[in-house]
């Protein structure tokens, strides 16, 4: 198993532009997050999906978009980029059974954004 | 929303030490996971343990909910333990609340 994969590993942006982040897990998990890191801090919590077509907000989502049309795939758009965009964004899967068992999240390499 | 709160924000160490990292929360998690951070950035899951004591060789970690903390035990420290350690609580929707990270430093 490749695990939580994304890509591009870096990129930079202009301002006003846009881009999509990609990730993928093969683990066959329902659950799927986007975190970003500012630096020195920890992560914080942009968007979530609890499965294929269901998607919700997390601490910080302006300025962001998602959508999770297979259960393997969770791209994460930014639309009109802003030096505040600028961090590393890492995705995230974990798996939730039907009984609700609460389970680990697996994390991806990330992606280093600069937007000048 | 829950708050999370890691201490020391740093620590350096000699080789060979060994060190407590402390992690409190300032309400009910239904889990809490430690990663660790290395130098190039890659998050390595190191413990989910809502409770209890968990040990994997030189790292050991243990969550008392009821008080609401948790702490990480490193070793005999060595140089590759360098790094950021964060704690991150797990809230409804299996959501990650995170700590600001305890920054070590492993000297040889």
């Amino acid at each position: 198993n490749a695990g939580v994969t994304q890509t591009p590993k870096f990129r930079i942006l202009k301002i006003g532009q846009s881009m999509t982040l990609q990730c993928a897990q093969d683990m066959n998990h329902n659950y799927m997050y986007w975190y970003r890191q500012d630096p020195g801090m920890g992560l914080k919590l942009i968007y979530y999906s609890v499965g294929a077509g269901i998607t919700d907000k997390g601490e910080v989502p302006n300025g962001y978009n998602v959508s999770r049309s297979t259960t393997e795939d969770f791209p994460l758009r930014l639309e009109l980029a802003a030096p505040s965009q600028t961090s590393v964004y890492f995705c995230a899967s974990s798996y939730s059974g039907p009984s609700g068992v609460y389970n680990e999240q697996f994390f991806g390499p990330g992606t280093r954004l600069t937007v000048l | 929303g829950i708050q999370v709160e890691q201490s020391p924000p740093d620590l350096i160490l000699q080789e060979g030490a060994n060190s407590t990292l402390r992690c409190n929360f300032s309400d009910s998690v239904n889990n809490l996971q430690w990663f660790h951070q290395n130098p190039w950035g890659q998050l390595i899951n190191l413990f989910y343990i809502p409770s209890g004591t968990k040990q994997n060789g030189r790292l050991s970690a243990t969550t008392v909910a009821t008080e609401r903390y948790s702490l990480l035990y490193i070793s005999s420290s060595q140089t590759t333990d360098s790094g950021v350690y964060f704690c991150a609580a797990l809230t409804g929707f299996q959501k990650l609340v995170f700590g600001t990270g305890t920054r070590l430093l492993v000297s040889p």
